[in-house]
């Protein structure tokens, strides 16, 4: 059975360009949610999404934005890129109800210069 | 705003040791999970706990929560140097208990030397 798969895996942006970042869920897994992981923040939630709606929110800026797609395939979009952006941004997937983990992907990283 | 914190940061024990990972939540929650996090890899799920005193064990690793307490400890038995990771703890913060919104702990970094 395939894991969740992200693309690209790495990318290097400079500032004030905009990034698409790509999540193709586990087969049959209707919830993607995606992460920010920084050394200095660690793990940070930014959405969910179950079935095309944002389900839940975290507290990044409205630069960071996502959707989902009716195949549940999921992608992220942060505009006008700042040097903090800098990060492993990680799409995890799910079966969306009570107590389904979360399977992550190997992530994007992103650096912006 | 929900906080999640684990110590220790970070573990150095020798092989065939005992050691647990302490990680303290700030509200009510009774959905936890544990993940582990091998260098430059994706994170992978260990345990979900799903209730107060529920207790998971895999091999040498056994999780436990304590929703009273708001405590949640992963035991490690008889370490060996294949545990050498960052293990983190995260506490369902959604409203519909989904996982559809984790606060992660900071993470221990546990390095086993023989």
């Amino acid at each position: 059975k395939a894991g969740v798969t992200q693309t690209p895996r790495y990318l290097i942006k400079t500032r004030g360009q905009q990034v698409t970042l790509s999540c193709s869920p586990i087969s049959g897994h209707r919830s993607v949610s995606w992460y920010q992981q920084t050394p200095g923040q660690g793990l940070q939630f930014l959405f969910e999404y179950f079935s095309e709606t944002q389900r839940n929110k975290g507290n990044f800026p409205g630069r960071f934005s996502g959707r989902q797609f009716s195949n549940s395939r999921s992608e992220m979009n942060v505009s006008t890129l700042e040097l903090g952006d800098s990060a492993l941004y990680l799409c995890a997937s799910s079966f969306g109800s009570s107590g389904s983990p979360l399977h992550f992907g190997n992530g994007t990283r992103l650096t912006v210069t | 705003e929900l906080k999640v914190e684990q110590n220790p940061l970070f573990l150095s024990m020798q092989e065939g040791k005992n050691y647990t990972i302490y990680c303290n939540y700030s509200t009510t929650s009774d959905r936890l999970y544990w993940y582990r996090q091998d260098p430059g890899k994706s994170l992978e799920s260990l345990f979900v706990l799903l209730s107060n005193g529920a207790v998971k064990q895999e091999g040498r690793l056994m999780a436990s929560l304590d929703t009273k307490a708001r405590l949640s400890t992963l035991h490690i038995t008889a370490a060996v140097h294949d545990l050498s990771a960052t293990y983190f703890c995260a506490v369902d913060n959604s409203s519909t208990g989904t996982a559809s919104k984790l606060t992660f702990g900071t993470g221990t970094r546990l390095q086993v030397t023989l």
